[in-house]
Formats: structure tokens, C-alpha cells, sequence
């Protein structure tokens, strides 16, 4: 079974960069699997930040970015603000119609 | 303004049956792939299922197949998740989210559904 990884959790300070990845536990990602990233915090659906590996949804600043680094998915939150703190999750697209959520990480600013 | 409005959750017994609905409003439904995410409490996201825009092709994740069904009714601009032979480990928010770009775009603000005796 696929296992979409991702850092449990990050600590960032106000206005610093941090960068969360997604890898696969076996094999690479590429854009091939499109992958796209989520946002949420506590009681809240997620929000939308980036899809098909590198575009902002509509709204999201630039400040969160995302890239292939490597044979990984990553997403880059540069200038991090307090509101930022929440958990992130990206997502791959398998093929034959399948997706996997990875398994989140949780961001801290502070 | 778009909307996606979940309904239909609440406790159910293990065993049981019980059917989600999504409905939709502000953007043209039916020209998009919707999809149907959860989330059990404390933990994070899992996505569940996906139809295509009218409704041909649907996909389910390993852990619901054979037991939930995807469907939608684009005259009435509504998604719906038929849940059968319910587990306690399928207590979950359960969330529909309109599909782009092989990602997720809107997202509703949730259904809880609780199985328990």
C-alpha cells in the first residue's frame, strides 16, 4: 500500500522560511502525480493553496510557493505569519483515479 | 456565492446504512468532477471517492469499496455518498470538494457521521 509521507510537524519563526515536503515511501514524486496542498486548522475544512505541483489557488498569496525538490513534492512558505499556524497536507494523484493525502504536518509559528 | 452545503450525517449503529448529500450552488456543477474526503477526529485527511462530471466514471479508495457508492443528480445540483455496512472506524467529518487540476478546489464544511452502538 502507497504511504504519502510528510514531516510530523515544523517550527518556524515569525517572517522566517520553511518548507514542508511529500515524498512516497517507495519511489519518487514527480508532476506526474500533480500534487497539491491543503490547509487547515482546527474545526475548519481545508483551504486550497496549491495544485498541479506549482499553481496558487485563487487568493493564495505569493508568499506560499510550491516546487519538486529532489524526488519530493515541496511546499515553501516564505515570510511566515502567525495565521499560517495550521496543518498542512498535500495530496498525490495515483492514476486509475485514485488520490492519497499524505500525512500532514503540523506548522507552528513562533 | 459557491457553496457546497454536506447534510445527511449523524450516529448510526455499526451495520447500518446511512446516505450523505451534498448539494451545490453558485458555479455549474455539472461541469465538474466532485469528490468525497474525510477525516476521523484527531486524525488527518483521507480522500474516499470521486464521480466524473455526469456521473460514468467513479473511483473509490481500498478502505469503502464494495460498501459506499458515489453518486450525483446534476438536475438537482446534488452529490450524494451511500454508505453501507458501516464500521466504527468510518466516524469521520466527511467533506465533498469540487476536483481541478487533479486537486481539490471548493470544499463544503463538513458532515459528522458517528458509528457506535
Amino acid at each position: 500500500q502507497t504511504v504519502v509521507t510528510q514531516e510530523p510537524s515544523f517550527s518556524v519563526s515569525p517572517g522566517g522560511t520553511v518548507t514542508l515536503t511529500c515524498g512516497l515511501s517507495s519511489g519518487s514524486v514527480s508532476t506526474s502525480y500533480y500534487p497539491s496542498w491543503y490547509q487547515q486548522t482546527p474545526g475548519q475544512a481545508p483551504r486550497t493553496l496549491i495544485y498541479s505541483t506549482n499553481t496558487r489557488s485563487s487568493g493564495v498569496p505569493d508568499r506560499f510557493s510550491g516546487s519538486i525538490l529532489g524526488n519530493k513534492a515541496a511546499l515553501t512558505i516564505t515570510g511566515a505569519q502567525a495565521d499560517d499556524e495550521s496543518d498542512y497536507y498535500c495530496v498525490l494523484y495515483m492514476g486509475s483515479g485514485i488520490y492519497v493525502f499524505g500525512t500532514g504536518t503540523k506548522v507552528t509559528v513562533l | 456565492q459557491v457553496q457546497l452545503v454536506e447534510s445527511g450525517g449523524g450516529v448510526v449503529q455499526p451495520g447500518r446504512s446511512l446516505r450523505l448529500s451534498c448539494a451545490a450552488s453558485g458555479f455549474t456543477f455539472s461541469d465538474y468532477t466532485i469528490h468525497w474526503v474525510r477525516q476521523a477526529p484527531g486524525k488527518g485527511l483521507e480522500w474516499v471517492a470521486v464521480i466524473s462530471y455526469d456521473g460514468s466514471n467513479k473511483y473509490y479508495a481500498d478502505s469503502v469499496k464494495g460498501r459506499f457508492i458515489i453518486s450525483r443528480d446534476n438536475s438537482k445540483n446534488t452529490l450524494y455518498l451511500q454508505m453501507n455496512s458501516l464500521r466504527a472506524e468510518d466516524t469521520a467529518v466527511y467533506y465533498c470538494a469540487t476536483g481541478y487540476n487533479y486537486g481539490y478546489e471548493r470544499w463544503g464544511q463538513g458532515s459528522l457521521v458517528t458509528v457506535s452502538s
